[in-house]
């Protein structure tokens, strides 16, 4: 059975771009939620979608947005990038309710 | 979702057990205890679960009070690849999938 397939897995931007990250969850899976790593605040949630829906929420600003697909597949993406957007962006897939099961992520580095 | 409290460190040499323990004083009574571990620049993964009887999977065990305010991983038979930051979390079974990172213990195991 496949995994979290998240791409690219690196990425480099400059400040005021724009990005969109890409994730395939687990087949059969239809929650996705993402996640926001770095060094300072450790793992953060951003939010989750479900059905195409988004269900949950962080505490982060309007430029994190994101997106669910008819096939589970979901984007995020963040505009305006800052500086301090560099981080590890994890996508995790479930089976709603249950465990979560996360992809390698993709690091992005904004210069 | 309840707040959990693990030490931020902790060393075992390879081949013994691994006891991991969290406190996690106001659960409520709808709350599971999950575990993940994250390997250096890897997505978390998932360990195992349990509400309130002791619960045993291929990778680990997971004994929790009786008055469910702390609980602890055991790692049977520690090897060097499980050298890792453990995550303790709580949180409800059903509804969205939100997961809250505390800080974790980082366990190193020694040869």
């Amino acid at each position: 059975k496949a995994g979290v397939t998240q791409t690219p897995r690196y990425l480099i931007k400059t400040r005021g771009q724009q990005v969109t990250l890409s994730c395939s969850p687990i087949s059969g899976h239809r929650s996705v939620s993402w996640y926001q790593q770095t060094p300072g605040q450790g793992l953060q949630f951003l939010f989750e979608y479900f059905s195409e829906t988004q269900r949950n929420k962080g505490n982060f600003p309007g430029r994190f947005s994101g997106r669910q697909f008819s096939n589970s597949r979901s984007e995020m993406n963040v505009s305006t990038l800052e500086l301090g957007d560099s981080a590890l962006y994890l996508c995790a897939s479930s089976p709603s309710g249950y465990e979560a099961f996360f992809g390698q992520g993709t690091r992005l580095t904004v210069v | 979702d309840a707040k959990t409290t693990q030490p931020t460190s902790m060393d075992c040499a390879e081949g013994r057990a691994a006891n991991l323990p969290c406190n996690h004083s106001t659960i409520s009574g709808n709350e599971y205890v999950y575990w993940y571990r994250q390997i250096h620049s890897q997505g978390p993964q998932y360990i195992i679960h349990g509400l309130k009887n002791n619960e045993t999977n291929e990778m680990a065990s997971l004994i929790i009070t009786e008055d469910r305010k702390s609980s602890t991983l055991i790692l049977p038979h520690a090897t060097l690849r499980d050298t890792a930051v453990y995550y303790c979390i709580v949180r409800g079974l059903q509804g969205a999938q939100k997961l809250v990172f505390g800080q974790g213990t980082r366990l190193t195991i020694n040869p």
